[in-house]
């Protein structure tokens, strides 16, 4: 089944120890990103990845780090989480060309709490 | 301002009414427009796509898109509970890029 993974789905932590939040994909997408929810926000772009070793600054990247090692592999890090960051956090994926827009296929989501 | 603005709700319809949900966007580049329903504790999942002006029907839903005025518009008909979702409406600018740009989501309820 072809699906976006993230974990863990929930977290409850403290401000300033450091966590990552994992995102996998099976669908062989060059384009990944991940996305915080916020109400009366909508949805805001963290970071984006073009492909494997290339990242880029979406919307709000502050506090954020990602990494692209692997294709299907596209991790969150916050080094030093504070209570602004207590979001709902979303991966997705997507290709890229073929001559039209390919949809992104998002993930279930990961609530984090930052005490 | 933000890029695409919509109207967050919540909106409660009864069952087997149109329901009309709408946004505005700022951006005349903007080209191709899409609509994402959003369960809830799920993520958003592609509902309806156009690209530039003009109508697509898929079923019950019908996405209008008028450039002129920068207006996006997704119909239902004959609305079900099972449309009780969160609406998100969002916009991808340039070929090439695929980053979206999402408006703040209207919470639809379809009462039966």
């Amino acid at each position: 089944e072809a699906q976006v993974t993230q974990n863990p789905r929930y977290l409850i932590t403290v401000t300033g120890k450091k966590l990552t939040v994992t995102c996998s994909q099976n669908m062989n997408h060059e384009y990944m990103s991940w996305y915080r929810q916020d109400p009366g926000l909508g949805l805001r772009q963290i970071y984006y990845s073009m492909n494997v070793e290339v990242t880029d600054k979406g919307d709000v990247p502050e506090g954020y780090k990602v990494s692209r090692k692997e294709k299907r592999n596209f991790p969150l890090i916050l080094e030093s989480p504070s209570p602004n960051q207590t979001s709902l956090y979303f991966c997705a994926s997507s290709q890229i060309g073929g001559g039209s827009k390919q949809p992104q296929h998002f993930g279930a989501g990961t609530r984090l709490s930052i005490l | 301002q933000k890029e695409v603005e919509q109207d967050p709700g919540p909106l409660s319809v009864p069952e087997g009414a149109i329901v009309s949900l709408n946004c505005t966007y700022s951006n005349s580049a903007f080209q191709y427009f899409m609509w994402y329903r959003q369960y809830s504790r799920k993520g958003p999942e592609l509902l309806m796509y156009t690209y530039s002006s003009g109508n697509k029907e898929d079923g019950r839903f019908t996405a209008q898109v008028d450039k002129s005025s920068k207006y996006i518009s997704l119909f239902i008909r004959d609305s079900q509970p099972s449309d009780s979702a969160t609406y998100l409406c969002s916009t991808l600018g340039r070929q090439g890029a695929q980053k979206l740009v999402f408006g703040q989501g209207t919470r639809l309820t379809i009462n039966p």
